[in-house]
């Protein structure tokens, strides 16, 4: 199983919306709405920010939502601030009832 | 609020037998699935394996079926065996619970193989 697709860098000024993309196929993110983001700070644990994907746990800020056309899965990250600075990583279920991840993406606040 | 704790040796020789325990506090182990995600220096994420609460069991084909998953319900714990390990098994290794789709995870535990 491939990993799901994601871009290697996105970059926002504070204040700006930024999307995050997560392409797979119609054996995975099209295939299911079973699509999760997480976000992980640097020498820490990833932090689920979107399950199912658009749900957000109690706790995470409304400035994250996701949404899926297709193939495509996406983060979008509105009022971006200087914490939100991280890697950005999606997982699908697949039709084998395996998760498969995205290769991540940093995000750097300008 | 269910928290998770991974514990194992953190150095394993090549060729030996990996294994990791995550114990769960605040909640029941048997109320939920329970999953284990590596994640080497510098890399991304690659999920390992998930056990039910019916206890049946599912792998990510690419370990070959040198992972094992199981659980201690007597001890809120569930385990990661990996065999035959080499330098690529090398990685920070999660244990992370069930939330629909998505995972909440424990603080992580590094494991290095090197003789």
């Amino acid at each position: 199983q491939s990993a799901l697709t994601q871009p290697a860098s996105v970059s926002g000024s504070p204040g700006q919306s930024i999307t995050i993309s997560c392409t797979g196929t119609s054996s995975d993110v099209g295939g299911y709405n079973f699509v999760s983001w997480y976000q992980q700070h640097p020498d820490k644990a990833p932090k689920l920010m979107i399950y199912d994907v658009s749900n957000r746990p109690s706790g995470v800020s409304n400035r994250f939502s996701g949404s899926k056309s297709g193939n495509t899965a996406s983060l979008t990250i509105s009022g971006l601030q200087a914490e939100d600075e991280a890697e950005y990583y999606c997982s699908s279920h697949t039709r084998t009832s395996t998760v498969i991840f995205g290769g991540g993406t940093r995000l750097t606040v300008l | 609020q269910v928290q998770l704790q991974e514990s194992g040796p953190g150095l394993v020789r090549p060729s030996e037998t990996l294994s990791l325990t995550c114990t769960v506090s605040g909640g029941s182990i048997s109320s939920y699935n329970w999953n284990w995600i590596r994640q080497p220096a510098g890399k991304g994420l690659e999920w390992i394996g998930r056990i039910y609460t019916s206890g049946r069991t599912n792998y990510n084909p690419s370990l070959k079926s040198r992972a094992t998953l199981s659980v201690d319900t007597s001890r809120n714990q569930f385990f990661l065996r990996l065999t035959s390990v080499t330098a690529a098994d090398t990685a920070v290794y999660y244990c992370a619970r069930d939330r629909s789709s998505g995972f909440y995870w424990g603080q992580g535990s590094l494991v290095t193989v090197s003789s």
